[in-house]
């Protein structure tokens, strides 16, 4: 059963607009939340991350909003540019001894010109 | 340019070879993981390793079997594969193994015919 849930499996945003990434989870013990950026034939690239003691973290273009009671997580990205393209990832991390960090199944933006 | 080097990053291999993936981190990072991407599936976590002492085995198949000389190379040997084997085989090192954010490598890319 997936702890992390992407359900989108697309979006498609225009070049400046807001893009904005959900990911829900289901285990109250996460507490470390991830977002990775993925281009083809890459490993995933780290973003930005969160912790459960805030409820928002931003780095330049990137904002991630953790709301614990739904369990959601979401990242925003704006303006959105057309390098933005690619697959999204939030992991999310608890609970446990070490660093096991479970995935969702991916988002793939498009942002277009 | 990553701080996490995989070689090779395509290998194709019959299901009676015997070959390895080798993963090197230049981050100075303690902890090291293995992690598959199959084809529409989430990133599933194989092993983890924290200095040089697996701390996870994910229930991952003994046809697969790691290696941690150190705490920055990484091995995964690869012994009677299956096709259904095929797939994205990632690496990635964290700080520490609790509540670090992990960086990937590129990835190898394995076909098993």
């Amino acid at each position: 059963d997936q702890q992390v849930k992407q359900n989108s499996p697309s979006l498609s945003v225009q070049e400046g607009r807001i893009s904005i990434l959900n990911c829900d989870y289901t285990n109250s013990m996460f507490d470390y939340f991830l977002w990775y950026k993925k281009y083809p034939a890459e490993g995933p690239t780290f973003l930005i991350s969160i912790s459960s003691i805030k409820d928002k973290n931003e780095d330049g273009r990137f904002t991630v909003f953790l709301n614990k009671s739904a369990k959601h997580l979401s990242l925003h990205i704006v303006p959105s540019q057309p390098g933005d393209s690619a697959v999204y990832f939030c992991a999310a991390s608890g609970g446990g001894n070490f660093n096991k960090f479970y995935f969702g199944s991916g988002t793939k933006l498009n942002v277009k010109p | 340019e990553t701080g996490v080097t995989q070689t090779p990053r395509h290998l194709v291999m019959g299901m009676t070879n015997k070959k390895s993936l080798k993963c090197e981190q230049h981050l100075g990072h303690n902890a090291m993981y293995w992690y598959k991407q199959s084809a529409k599936k989430p990133l599933e976590l194989m092993f983890v390793y924290s200095l040089e002492e697996r701390v996870e085995n994910n229930s991952v198949p003994s046809r697969f079997s790691p290696e941690c000389p150190n705490s920055s190379h990484l091995f995964l040997h690869l012994h009677t594969l299956q096709p259904e084997d095929s797939a994205l085989y990632l690496c990635a090192s964290s700080q520490d193994q609790i509540r670090n954010t992990i960086y990937f490598g590129e990835g190898s890319w394995l076909t098993v015919v």
